[in-house]
């Protein structure tokens, strides 16, 4: 069974960099050349997708934060990872990773997500 | 980006009824859509791809119809597990995928 496990820091201080990674479990992350995403969701409120990208690499994000984010891949891990620079408060949320099947795929697996503070 | 707005915010029934959401997109999709549930502190579950098609394991109380740019989500026969909140999810272009706001359905 597929399982995707977020890790990183709960805390961050404004204008600073978040670094958040994917743990993939149960299966290769370069096999079947899947997608895998980041999506958010504040407090509250509802879900915004941020980025995606190929499991041979290929990142595309959200061009609300494109300027901000960066992605990649380490296949010798199972792993993905998220950076975000420049960080405010509005960047509070639970932030989860997730597997999509083609570029046109739903978001079919999902990991338990975390939440990352953004506060001083 | 392609806006999607579900209706109503929020839905009140009780065990045993049958009820809709509904998501409009902004411009067409086709039948680019998918919905998700979510339970309280929990990670979105899919429930339905291509506006209509359901996922394995999901109950067929569970069904997803429309294409263009309205859809909607029925559950029929109301369980105690289904109160949660709902979302759509446009993916007809990945510049950007979005969401709808969410509905969520509470007991009355």
């Amino acid at each position: 069974q597929l399982q995707l496990q977020e890790s990183g820091p709960g805390l961050v201080k404004p204008s600073e960099t978040l670094s958040l990674i994917c743990t993939v479990s149960g299966d290769s992350i370069s096999s079947n050349n899947f997608y895998w995403g980041w999506i958010r969701q504040p407090p509250g409120k509802g879900l915004e997708w941020i980025g995606s990208l190929y499991s041979s690499g290929s990142p595309f994000s959200n061009p609300s934060l494109k300027t901000r984010v960066a992605m990649s891949v380490d296949t010798s891990k199972n792993q993905f990872s998220l950076t975000l620079y420049s960080l405010t408060a509005a960047d509070t949320a639970v932030y989860y990773c997730a597997r999509h099947m083609s570029i046109r795929g739903v978001f079919d697996f999902w990991g338990l997500g975390t939440l990352v503070t953004v506060s001083s | 980006d392609i806006q999607m707005t579900q209706s109503p915010s929020t839905l009140s029934a009780s065990i045993g009824d049958r009820v809709t959401i509904t998501c409009r997109a902004s411009q067409s999709i086709g039948t680019w859509l998918a919905w998700y549930q979510q339970q309280p502190g929990k990670a979105p579950k899919l429930l339905v791809y291509r506006a209509s098609n359901l996922e394995g394991g999901v109950p067929s109380r569970f069904s997803g119809t429309g294409s263009g740019t309205e859809f909607t989500l029925t559950i029929g026969n109301l369980q105690a597990e289904d109160f949660a909140t709902y979302y759509c999810q446009q993916y007809e272009t990945y510049s950007p995928y979005t969401f709808g706001q969410g509905t969520r359905l509470e007991i009355k």
